[in-house]
């Protein structure tokens, strides 16, 4: 079955630095991949949308890559701030047939002023 | 544009009762889907609507849920009747329609129902 894995670690980084979360995935060719934030009390909240036939992706200080081979997708925050901490889920569409997610357990991410 | 409500945003009832999650999508959003994150574990789906039909129910843990969308607007889950493990958090979700199957999608997240059964 499809599985995705995110660090469960708490990243801790100093604020004005890069922040890189990872996501892989094993048993699946997804057609895209996203990435969420999630603050606490709060529900997910869309970030960065890439595609298969995409490398990379990019908002503002925010990067994604997208490893097909290496089924991998990395999530980066240039010149990071405290008000970046929060939660970072990636989600794959879960079937041929819908737009359904399926979740990773997402990194907490801390920026330490 | 006000975003996905959910309704009620806690709800604690004992084993056996009776629950029904409400969750008003964006406006004009014909999918709209229904998540669940238990304790220590990730978000999962439970069921996509398009419009009033469901497209698929395959996350659906039992038949102890129901879900319904009638009109296509509004969507309700109920529980019935609840158990422990039941627990955690309920998230519903809305998006336009793709442009085609898999090209994917923003899906618009409400804050979600926190239930705790006791």
């Amino acid at each position: 079955s499809q599985k995705i894995e995110q660090n469960s670690e708490a990243l801790n980084i100093q604020e004005g630095k890069t922040a890189t979360l990872t996501c892989n995935y094993t048993n699946y060719s997804p057609a895209y991949l996203q990435w969420y934030r999630q603050d606490p009390g709060r529900g997910p909240v869309f970030l960065l949308l890439i595609r298969e036939n995409e490398k990379e992706k990019r908002k503002e200080r925010l990067k994604v890559t997208f490893d097909t081979t290496l089924k991998q997708s990395l999530f980066h925050i240039t010149a990071s701030q405290p008000a970046d901490s929060a939660t970072y889920l990636c989600a794959l569409d879960a079937s041929n047939a819908g737009n359904m997610l399926t979740f990773g357990g997402g990194t907490r991410l801390m920026v330490k002023p | 544009e006000a975003g996905v409500t959910q309704f009620p945003s806690h709800s604690v009832i004992e084993k056996g009762q009776t629950v029904t999650l409400r969750c008003d999508p964006i406006s004009g959003h014909d999918n709209l889907y229904w998540y669940r994150r238990v304790m220590g574990k990730e978000i999962k789906f439970l069921l996509h609507f398009v419009k009033e039909s469901k497209q698929d129910e395959s996350g659906m843990p039992n038949n102890r849920f129901l879900a319904e969308r009638t009109g296509g607007t509004y969507s309700t889950l109920k529980v019935q009747p609840a158990e422990l493990e039941d627990s955690g958090v309920y998230f519903c979700a809305s998006s336009h329609p793709p442009r085609w199957t898999r090209s994917g999608e923003t899906q618009y997240f409400g804050p979600g129902t926190r239930l705790l059964v006791l």
